[in-house]
């Protein structure tokens, strides 16, 4: 059983840019959700996809976006990069959509902004 | 909103010794999940306990065990025979059922003393 992978491990941007990052969920997983954990802070929740679909999306604003692929992995695709974006990003798979199921974690994207 | 506050930002406790982690949170809802999640230096956040707020009984996994007081609003998590492997940030999250937005604590950084 392959566990949540994301990619890259780590990105520089500067500020004005956009990024793209990547979540591969775990095998028969049909959900993912995307979290930001600012420097010493716990992760904040930015949105989940249910079946290719958003499905809830916390405080973020729209420059925040995503997208879930068939196969069910995804992107969170940041554009027009601030400063306070740099931050440590973990998605997190699991199978059911607003049903309880555990999540399940990537090892995360360490985004810096300069 | 519902919240979740974390009033010991580091803790530190002797290998094979006992440690409790606090917990508070707020909510206007009867039903919902509580967990706890380890975060090594890895980055990968590792869920540690869940409990279900409609169970009277606390949870226990092997070492961890929780004291849940759902009146008082309280989920304290506590480790017993504390290993070296044990060192980490520890979140407690909050989720509702009835959407998919995991509340997390800022933290607590527990490190184990050999």
């Amino acid at each position: 059983e392959t566990g949540v992978t994301q990619s890259p491990t780590h990105l520089i941007k500067t500020r004005g840019q956009q990024v793209t990052l990547r979540c591969s969920s775990q095998s028969g997983h049909n959900t993912v959700s995307w979290y930001q954990q600012a420097l010493g802070q716990g992760p904040q929740f930015i949105f989940q996809y249910y079946r290719e679909e958003e499905n809830g999306r916390g405080n973020f604003p729209p420059r925040f976006s995503g997208l879930q692929f068939p196969n069910y992995s995804s992107e969170l695709n940041v554009n027009a990069l601030e400063l306070d974006d740099s931050a440590l990003y973990l998605c997190a798979s699991s199978w059911g959509g607003r049903r309880y199921n555990e999540q399940f974690f990537g090892p995360g994207t360490r985004l810096t902004v300069l | 909103a519902q919240t979740v506050t974390q009033s010991q930002p580091e803790m530190s406790v002797q290998e094979a010794e006992t440690v409790t982690l606090s917990c508070t949170y707020d909510t206007s809802e009867s039903d919902y999940y509580l967990f706890w999640y380890k975060q090594p230096p890895s980055r990968q956040m590792i869920l540690v306990i869940r409990q279900e707020a409609y169970k009277q009984q606390n949870a226990t996994e092997n070492r961890f065990s929780v004291n849940f007081q759902k009146a008082a609003k309280s989920f304290s998590l506590k480790i017993s025979d504390s290993q070296l492997g044990d060192a980490a940030m520890y979140f407690c999250a909050y989720r509702s059922p009835n959407n998919n937005d995991m509340r997390f604590g800022a933290g607590t950084r527990l490190t184990v003393k050999p």
